[in-house]
Order: structure tokens, then C-alpha cells, then sequence
């Protein structure tokens, strides 16, 4: 039971640059989140999904997308990265809504 | 606790003390609360959550309070250990909300 997992763990972009954040959980969680972390900041929600095929805002989705094409999925697009989007990315996923989430390990991610 | 800026609230306590973590929280509608652990590098970890029809439950080696008159939570950890050290996080989660709203985090340091 791998619970969440993020790829890649690391990856650095040019400005302007585009990527895929890919996020699999196997406890067929229903809801599922993509938060940022930034230094002396608690987590911030960018998107999230409440079941296969719908997604949602969060507080800061600018410059963001998101898919949920299949339930035990969540994907993170950047379109054309900034380096305001330089930051440490979790994603959780949850049996209800909101409550008790289980997050994976995290992907650094640096534009330059 | 909560703060803004770059610089999170530290907590150090000799190993072997309790340790207690407090949290204000902002929305008095809020009805569910959490407590995460982080280790550096990682992805948050669940320790223990709280409806808001309770005032205390406890786990292993762990107490949260919840003082709805004020608004304030608390983590107590018993007998602290050296693997304790890490970042805590409360959150909190308003009804019908689909999202938990994170404070900014308290770093807990344990001196040997």
C-alpha cells in the first residue's frame, strides 16, 4: 500500500517552460487536493477534485490546471512557468471531504 | 501558533518534557480541526483530528484541545523524544467547505 505518490521529486524550469505534476493515490479516495508550500507559510490549495472528472479552485489556481481523468489520479499543469511558481508541491487525497488527508512527499520545483 | 513572515514560531524543550503547541484559529464557524507533523523533507503526516462537539481526545502519547470560546487549539505531545522534532501544523475546515484552510506552522526543536 503506497498511499500517495508524487512525480517527479525535483525538477527544475525555465521561465516560460511547461510540466506535468503527477499525482497516484491506491486508497480510492474520492477527493483529492494540490497544495503549495512556501518558506514560513502554511499550505496553500490550488485545485482540487471531489470524484473522477471534476475539478475546482482553490485559493491561488492562477497559472495552474489540473485533470482528474480517472479516480486514483490528479494532474498538476503548468502551462508557462514563473518564477513566482517556485515552491514545494503536495498532493493529498482524502476519503471525505476535507478531513483527515493523506499527503505525498512533495515535489521541489525551481523556475529560473 | 501563527505568525506572518518568513520566520516560523519555535518551540524548544529538553527531551523527556511535554511538549504544547498552540494554534488561534480564525473562523468561529469552523466545525473539524487536524494537527500534521512535517519532517524536513516530507510531506505532512496526520497525528490527530477533532470535531468541534468535542473539547479534548487523545492518542498515542498526544492531546489536542479545543477551546472554542477563544478559539484556540492545542497540541500536547507527552514525553517528547528526539523524533518528534518537526514542523506542526494545525487546520481547520468550516461546514460544507471541501478544503482545510493550514496555519503557518510551529517548529518544535528537542534539546538532548
Amino acid at each position: 500500500n503506497a498511499g500517495v505518490t508524487q512525480t517527479p521529486k525535483f525538477r527544475v524550469l525555465k521561465t516560460g517552460q511547461s510540466m506535468t505534476l503527477l499525482c497516484a493515490q491506491d486508497m480510492n479516495h474520492e477527493y483529492m487536493y494540490w497544495y503549495r508550500q512556501d518558506p514560513g507559510m502554511g499550505l496553500r490549495l490550488i485545485h482540487y477534485s471531489v470524484g473522477e472528472g471534476t475539478t475546482a479552485k482553490g485559493e491561488v489556481p492562477d497559472g495552474y490546471n489540473v485533470s482528474r481523468l480517472k479516480k486514483q489520479n490528479f494532474l498538476l499543469g503548468l502551462e508557462s512557468a514563473a518564477p513566482s511558481q517556485t515552491s514545494v508541491y503536495f498532493c493529498a487525497s482524502s476519503y471525505l471531504s476535507g478531513e483527515k488527508l493523506f499527503f505525498g512527499s512533495g515535489t521541489q520545483l525551481s523556475v529560473l | 501558533g501563527e505568525s506572518v513572515g518568513l520566520h516560523l514560531p519555535t518551540l524548544s524543550v529538553q527531551e523527556g518534557d511535554n511538549s504544547i503547541i498552540n494554534c488561534a484559529y480564525s473562523n468561529s464557524a469552523s466545525d473539524y480541526f487536524i494537527w500534521y507533523k512535517q519532517e524536513s523533507g516530507k510531506g505532512p503526516q496526520f497525528i490527530i483530528d477533532i470535531r468541534s462537539n468535542m473539547d479534548k481526545r487523545q492518542g498515542q502519547r498526544v492531546t489536542v484541545l479545543l477551546n472554542k470560546t477563544v478559539k484556540h487549539l492545542s497540541l500536547q505531545i507527552a514525553a517528547t523524544q528526539p523524533g518528534d522534532s518537526a514542523v506542526y501544523f494545525c487546520a481547520e475546515k468550516i461546514p460544507g467547505a471541501q478544503k482545510l484552510v493550514f496555519g503557518q506552522g510551529t517548529r518544535l526543536t528537542i534539546n538532548p
